[in-house]
């Protein structure tokens, strides 16, 4: 079944301890990208990868790092957590833009919170 | 940079039309695109509209496009209380590959 797979999909932490969140596709698709989803702001980019070892800053992208070595997979990394990072997070992936329609694949998110 | 806009929240009954309006800026939208997110789920998407169509029907979405005024909008004909979900409406540009746009999503509730 085609999929993005993310990890943990809950998580509760404290300030300052890094964490990753781990994300997956199986569609061999060379674009992925992290949104954060707050109520009353929708999604916002924070990095995106058009592929292998290319990666850019979306939006939001403060206090994240993403690291693309395989093309498969695209971790979030919070080196340093802060409760501002409490949010909705969703890994997605499509293939690059001008291929077909460009829909993006979701994955159910991860809701982190830092106290 | 590009903006979208939605209302919050609408709600209909069961068995009424919906209609969930969008706002954007970015006049180089090639496609847009309206996802729905369940509770406690992932976007899926639900329909897309390229930007030289008008409209698209797809048995009970109706998707209108206002190119001049920048303005689309998803009609759900026939509400059901399983259409209760966030909506949100995205674009991509030409500039950016890939990227899409989301707006603040409209929250649809379905009363009996």
């Amino acid at each position: 079944e085609a999929q993005v797979t993310q990890n943990p999909r809950y998580l509760i932490t404290v300030t300052g301890k890094k964490l990753t969140v781990t994300c997956s596709q199986n569609m061999n698709h060379e674009y992925m990208s992290w949104y954060r989803q707050d109520p009353g702001l929708g999604l916002r980019q924070i990095y995106y990868s058009m592929n292998v070892e290319v990666t850019d800053k979306g939006d939001v992208p403060e206090g994240y790092k993403v690291s693309r070595k395989e093309k498969r997979n695209f971790p979030l990394i919070l080196e340093s957590p802060s409760p501002n990072q409490t949010s909705l997070y969703f890994c997605a992936s499509s293939l690059p833009g001008g291929r077909l329609t460009g829909e993006l694949f979701f994955g159910e998110g991860s809701r982190l919170t830092v106290l | 940079g590009e903006d979208v806009e939605q209302s919050l929240f609408l709600s209909v009954r069961e068995g009424d039309s919906s209609v969930i309006n969008c706002t954007y800026t970015d006049s180089s939208s090639t496609y847009l695109y309206w996802y729905k997110q369940e509770p406690g789920a992932g976007l899926q998407l639900l329909t897309y509209i390229f930007s030289n169509m008008d409209m698209k029907q797809d048995q009970r979405l109706t998707v209108l496009l206002n190119k001049k005024d920048k303005h689309l909008s998803l009609r759900i004909a026939d509400t059901q209380t399983g259409d209760s979900a966030i909506y949100f409406c995205a674009e991509r540009d030409t500039g950016t590959a890939s990227k899409l746009t989301f707006g603040t999503g409209t929250r649809l509730q379905v009363t009996l």
